[in-house]
C-alpha cells in the first residue's frame, strides 16, 4: 500500500524558534499533500493544502507567514512553524494524495508531535 | 454549508456488533471515508464508498446511501484493540475532505 513518512516523530522545542517537519511520499508521487494539526481530543484541523510546484492553500485563521509550506517535489512537502510558540504545541499530521491508485484516498503519515517549551 | 454528524461516543462490548452512523449534508459528493484513529496517532485508512451498497473487508463493513446522505461503519467481533476514534469523511465537489468529528469507540471485556 502507499506509504506516508513524516520526520521528526516528535519535537521539543525553545519558545521563539523554527521548527521544520517533513513530511515524505516513499512509493507513489503525491500531486496534492495536506497538512493537519489536531489538538488533544480534538478533530483534525486542515491547515492548508499544497499541489506540487504551486503555492499552498490556507485555510482560514491559519498564518501563511508562521506555518511556510514548501511542496517542492511529488514527494516532498515541508512545513515549517515559524517563531514557535507554546500555543503551537499541537500534533501536526500530513497526508498525501497521488494518482491513479493512489487518488482515491488520503494516505496519512504517522504525525510529528511538537512541545513548544 | 457543510455538515458531517456522527455520535460523539459508543460503547460495546468485547466480541459483539457495532454499527457507528454518520450523515452528511455537503456541496457535492465524491465519495465517503472511514478513518480510524488510536489515541496520539495518525489516522489509518479503513473504507471508501462511492456508489451505494455495502462493502465488506474483513471484520469491517461500510454502506452508503448517496440519496439519503447517509453511511455507517460495522465493527463485527469486537477486539479490544478496536477501542480508537472513527472519523467519517466527505470527499466534495472540490475535491476537498470535509470531516465528522469522530466517533469515540469504547470496547468494554
Amino acid at each position: 500500500g502507499a506509504v506516508v513518512s513524516q520526520h521528526p516523530s516528535w519535537v521539543i522545542c525553545k519558545s521563539g524558534t523554527s521548527v521544520k517537519i517533513e513530511c515524505r511520499s516513499l512509493d507513489f508521487q503525491a500531486t496534492t499533500m495536506f497538512w493537519y494539526r489536531q489538538f488533544p481530543k480534538q478533530s483534525l484541523m486542515l491547515m492548508a493544502t499544497s499541489n506540487e510546484g504551486s503555492k499552498a492553500t490556507y485555510e482560514q485563521g491559519v498564518e501563511k507567514d508562521k506555518f511556510l509550506i514548501n511542496h517542492a517535489s511529488l514527494t516532498l512537502s515541508t512545513l515549517t512553524v515559524t517563531s514557535a510558540h507554546p500555543e503551537d504545541s499541537s500534533f501536526y499530521i500530513c497526508s498525501a494524495r497521488g494518482t491513479g491508485r493512489e487518488s482515491d484516498t488520503q494516505y496519512f503519515g504517522p504525525g510529528t508531535r511538537l512541545t513548544v517549551l | 454549508g457543510q455538515n458531517i454528524d456522527q455520535p460523539t461516543e459508543m460503547t460495546a462490548t468485547e466480541g459483539a456488533i457495532v454499527q457507528i452512523n454518520c450523515t452528511y449534508q455537503t456541496s457535492g459528493f465524491n465519495g465517503l471515508f472511514w478513518y480510524q484513529q488510536h489515541a496520539g496517532e495518525a489516522p489509518t485508512f479503513l473504507s471508501y464508498n462511492v456508489l451505494d451498497g455495502l462493502e465488506e473487508k474483513g471484520r469491517f463493513s461500510s454502506f452508503l446511501s448517496r440519496s439519503k446522505g447517509y453511511s455507517y461503519l460495522l465493527l463485527k467481533e469486537l477486539q479490544m484493540k478496536d477501542s480508537a476514534s472513527y472519523l467519517c469523511a466527505v470527499l466534495d465537489s472540490n475535491y476537498q475532505l470535509i470531516w465528522g468529528a469522530g466517533t469515540k469507540l469504547i470496547i468494554k471485556p
